[in-house]
């Protein structure tokens, strides 16, 4: 079993739609969740952290943490075709606190159609 | 704050030469990360240090790659000798407490 699972997509949603992202994790002990766009040839770039239960609201975007169900998830409302990118799930495990080693899944490619 | 640097951001060598990576981090970060990203295996976590120690190299490939970090606003990743499948993207990224930002990586090819 891989520690961050993602389905690679691509998932494709029309401009303006709500696009849900998800991921799941093995480490029961994580404690930080982040999620990362990636744009091709580019870096990852952090758009969301979550580290407790529950769901976290940032403009378009909303993480959803459950830790019960090791699950976490990212919406993003009113998608726009400049959201099409790679989404990557990230998952501290091994470590204390909220830093450690930072795992990634595999990333879901989203692609926004105008 | 200039962010995590890399240099160089693209290397094209031969096999069986030594390529070394470079990193600065952000200044005051204490942990310093190098993952190399493929389309087959996506971002894989090689090593980590805290405080300039190493903590994890348990995803090192083997033997060929090295990485030290002589003081806290300088890494280098040492692939020797170098092989056609380590060609990749090798990021860098550091972390304070919450948050690892990454560099914009150094694309090798071996050839």
């Amino acid at each position: 079993q891989k520690e961050v699972e993602q389905n690679s997509g691509p998932l494709s949603v029309p401009e303006g739609a709500i696009a849900s992202l998800n991921c799941t994790y093995s480490d029961r002990g994580s404690q930080s969740f982040f999620w990362y766009r990636q744009y091709s040839g580019k870096s990852p770039e952090l758009i969301m952290s979550i580290y407790s239960n529950g769901d976290k609201e940032d403009g378009r975007f909303t993480a959803q943490l459950n830790k019960a169900s090791q699950y976490v998830s990212l919406l993003i409302r009113d998608s726009q075709p400049s959201d099409s990118a790679t989404y990557l799930c990230a998952v501290t495990t091994g470590g204390s606190g909220n830093t450690g080693k930072l795992i990634f899944g595999q990333g879901t490619t989203l692609q926004v159609k105008p | 704050d200039a962010g995590v640097i890399q240099s160089p951001r693209h290397e094209v060598t031969e096999m069986g030469q030594e390529v070394t990576l470079r990193c600065k981090p952000i200044s005051g970060h204490d942990y310093l990360f190098w993952y190399r990203q493929t389309m087959m295996r996506g971002l894989e976590l090689l090593i980590y240090f805290n405080n300039n120690v190493p903590i994890d190299d348990s995803g090192m490939p083997e033997d060929r790659f090295s990485a030290k970090m002589p003081n806290a606003s300088f890494s280098t990743l040492k692939i020797q000798p170098s092989e056609p499948r380590d060609s990749a993207v090798y990021f860098c990224a550091s972390s304070f407490g919450r948050g690892y930002t990454f560099g914009s990586g150094t694309r090798l090819t071996v050839v």
